[in-house]
């Protein structure tokens, strides 16, 4: 079955920016979603289909897509993006949902 | 307001059963597939299963294939769950989540239910 590869943290400043990649197998020929989740709360998509943004999401949050890694990428980062975050897509060859391992990210 | 309410989360023992269910309004139900999304305590999200708009397709995450069902009622705006043969693994919250039409996303989440599965 297919894999998505995050790392398990990333550590940041204030005003800094993050990136948060999510590797696979040619997964730049597949749409790739992102999700934040914070601690006691429901996930919620902060990028859909590779790099659109739904409404409500800061445009600091933006994400890109090619060959083996799909990246978030979070400019000016805030304490209040402390969260963790998961990559998702749908895999054609076994008709089932992948989720990454997720990441961590903590703003120092 | 989009709201997605899970119920029917609670106690049971190992190769017992549950239905969990997810009330829905604020949106167009009928048009939109439908998804159960998992997270054991202090882990990551898991896909469970997702059913199309028409209940026309179905599936599931290997790991709950055969044990658990996904269905939905148009009518009643309402996704379930129904599973069987519960182990200690499946010990989870269990969140139900709306894709738009189109889109392949999961745009819109629950709060989540929990399940524990124990003796």
């Amino acid at each position: 079955s297919y894999v998505l590869t995050q790392p398990p943290s990333v550590s940041v400043a204030p005003g800094q920016t993050a990136r948060i990649t999510c590797g696979g197998n040619n997964i730049g020929t597949k749409s790739v979603h992102w999700y934040q989740q914070k601690p006691g709360q429901a996930p919620v998509v902060v990028v859909y289909d590779d790099s659109g943004r739904p409404s409500g999401i800061p445009e600091r949050f933006s994400g890109s897509n090619s060959g083996n890694t799909a990246t978030l990428t979070i400019s000016r980062v805030e304490a209040g993006d402390e969260a963790d975050y998961y990559c998702q897509m749908w895999d054609n060859s076994s008709d089932q949902v992948v989720f990454g391992g997720g990441t961590k990210l903590t703003v120092l | 307001e989009v709201q997605l309410v899970e119920s029917g989360g609670g106690l049971v023992k190992p190769g017992g059963s549950l239905r969990l269910s997810c009330a829905t309004s604020g949106f167009t139900f009928s048009s939109q597939s439908m998804n159960w999304v998992r997270q054991a305590p202090g882990r990551g999200l898991e896909w469970v299963s997702s059913i199309s708009s028409r209940s026309s397709y179905r599936h599931y995450a290997d790991s709950v294939k055969g044990r658990f069902t996904i269905s939905r009622d148009n009518a009643e705006n309402s996704l379930y769950l129904q599973m069987n043969s519960l182990r200690a693994e499946d010990t989870a919250v269990y969140y139900c989540a709306s894709t738009l039409p189109g889109g392949a996303s999961f745009d819109y989440w629950g709060q989540g239910t929990l399940v524990t599965v124990s003796s």
